[in-house]
């Protein structure tokens, strides 16, 4: 079974329009944290934020705003006005808490996000 | 900043070869990782190391090794290249799961390889 599904394959938008990436995990662990990485063209994919399971105080950061909710097992990802600069695959990952190194994620599949100037 | 380097951004290579990838880290991390990203299919984890000399399996690793002799280098080979193996390799590195949780892996440009 998939623990992280990113159900919107492609999303377009208009430069200065608000978006939200959905995310939506599954697991059975009390202690995980989640994760949002960004993929622009260039391939490399950049760390954008990581969230324990234990705060679900709402994080943002300049244009971008992250919401966790247990109760929905949701990690949404919102841009605030969006720029050509966002266009980009958005990944979100669960890491659940293992008693042995190794620090194993598990990526959703992707949500490409084009912004059309 | 945190370094990843993958040996090659494109690489063509014929059915039956056997191919390295590279991957050297600068920042001193434990734990590496190797992915393989297909369209629709996100990224997947083919093998990762938190130490010198250890490995574990992914969720794909039939057809692949790794190798990690050096703590900065993470090598993945493909024994056989298939046509089926064709693909984005992505490399990654993180610091070993401390106190404050699973750290952030931090990713090469990584290889797009071509099996003909």
């Amino acid at each position: 079974a998939q623990k992280v599904t990113q159900a919107q394959t492609e999303i377009s938008v208009v430069e200065k329009e608000d978006v939200t990436l959905d995310c939506v995990y599954e697991t059975r662990d009390t202690t995980y944290y989640l994760f949002w990485y960004k993929q622009p063209p260039s391939g490399e994919l950049v760390f954008l934020i990581r969230r324990n399971s234990f705060d679900e105080q709402n994080e943002i950061s300049g244009r971008y705003s992250w919401n966790f909710q247990k109760s929905t097992s949701s990690f949404n990802f919102t841009i605030t006005a969006s720029q050509v600069v966002d266009s980009a695959v958005y990944f979100c990952a669960l890491s659940e808490s293992l008693y042995f190194t190794g620090n194993q994620f598990y990526f959703g599949t992707g949500t490409s996000l084009t912004v059309i100037p | 900043d945190v370094k990843v380097t993958q040996s090659s951004r494109y690489l063509v290579k014929r059915t039956g070869e056997k191919v390295f990838l590279e991957c050297v880290q600068d920042m001193d991390h434990e734990n590496m990782f190797w992915y393989r990203q297909d369209p629709g299919l996100g990224l997947r984890l083919i093998y990762f190391s938190y130490d010198v000399k250890m490995k574990e399996k992914g969720d794909i690793p039939e057809g692949y090794s790794v190798s990690r002799e050096k703590k900065e280098r993470f090598s993945l080979i493909l024994e056989s290249a298939s046509t089926n193996q064709t693909s984005m390799y992505l490399c990654a590195s993180s610091l070993l799961f401390g106190d404050r949780g699973p750290q952030p892996q931090h990713f090469g440009d990584g290889t797009r390889l071509s099996i003909l």
